[in-house]
């Protein structure tokens, strides 16, 4: 079965440059979740998007900005990156009505130096 | 402020025993409440959820149980087996306009199943 798709798998920047991170749901899934996980710790609910609107929003910093675009396919987008902003990036999608389940992708690892 | 707690941060369990991992809440309006199991570097894998006004889902060999009154759930995966050695993950959401809001986690259980 298909399954969210992130890309890419590990991306390394150095301080103050701009990353961009994409997913892809899985198919006919209509809303997109990002979360970030530091070391140790448990995800965090950044953003979220359904049927191309921001419909959430959680601890996101105002250097992050997101969208979702017609294929449903969503990026982060991260400038003037920080040494604390090394984490691993998730990304679920879920159907609008269904009973609540999200489908995580295997995760950007973002390192900052 | 943690609104969903797991407590115990590790657990080890004998090859075909009970595992019972513990999940606690304090936000009431959760309605529906999810776990997942994760291996390090990979992205969380659903394991099975139940919405706030049901007791009990049962899949395969794994159940989850809810007590709304205490804010507890639980999950119970019998037998247990080597292969489900893994960090799981207790989330909880709710209901926001025509579809659930982002997930709150846990801070996970590391789960050892010894042959």
């Amino acid at each position: 079965a298909a399954g969210v798709i992130q890309s890419p798998r590990h991306l390394i920047k150095e301080k103050r440059e701009t990353a961009t991170l994409k997913c892809y749901p899985i198919p006919r899934h209509d809303t997109v979740y990002w979360y970030q996980q530091g070391p140790g710790q448990d995800p965090q609910f950044l953003i979220s998007f359904y049927e191309k609107m921001q419909s959430d929003k959680g601890s996101i910093p105002d250097r992050f900005s997101a969208q979702q675009f017609s294929d449903y396919h969503s990026e982060l987008n991260m400038s003037s990156l920080e040494l604390g902003d090394s984490a691993l990036y998730f990304c679920a999608s879920s159907l609008p009505r269904g009973g609540g389940e999200q489908f995580f992708g295997p995760g950007t690892r973002l390192t900052v130096l | 402020d943690q609104q969903v707690k797991q407590n115990s941060p590790s657990l080890s369990v004998q090859e075909g025993r009970i595992s019972i991992l513990n999940c606690d809440y304090t936000n009431s309006m959760f309605d529906y409440f999810l776990w997942y199991k994760k291996y390090p570097a990979e992205g969380p894998t659903f394991l099975i959820s139940i919405s706030s006004i049901k007791d009990k889902n049962e899949d395969g060999r794994f159940t989850v149980f809810l007590n709304k009154s205490a804010k507890h759930l639980s999950l119970h995966i019998v037998p247990s087996q080597p292969g489900d050695s893994a960090v799981y993950f207790c989330a909880a959401s709710e209901l926001r306009g025509r579809s659930q809001g982002n997930l709150i986690f846990g801070k996970g259980t590391k789960l050892s199943v010894k042959p």
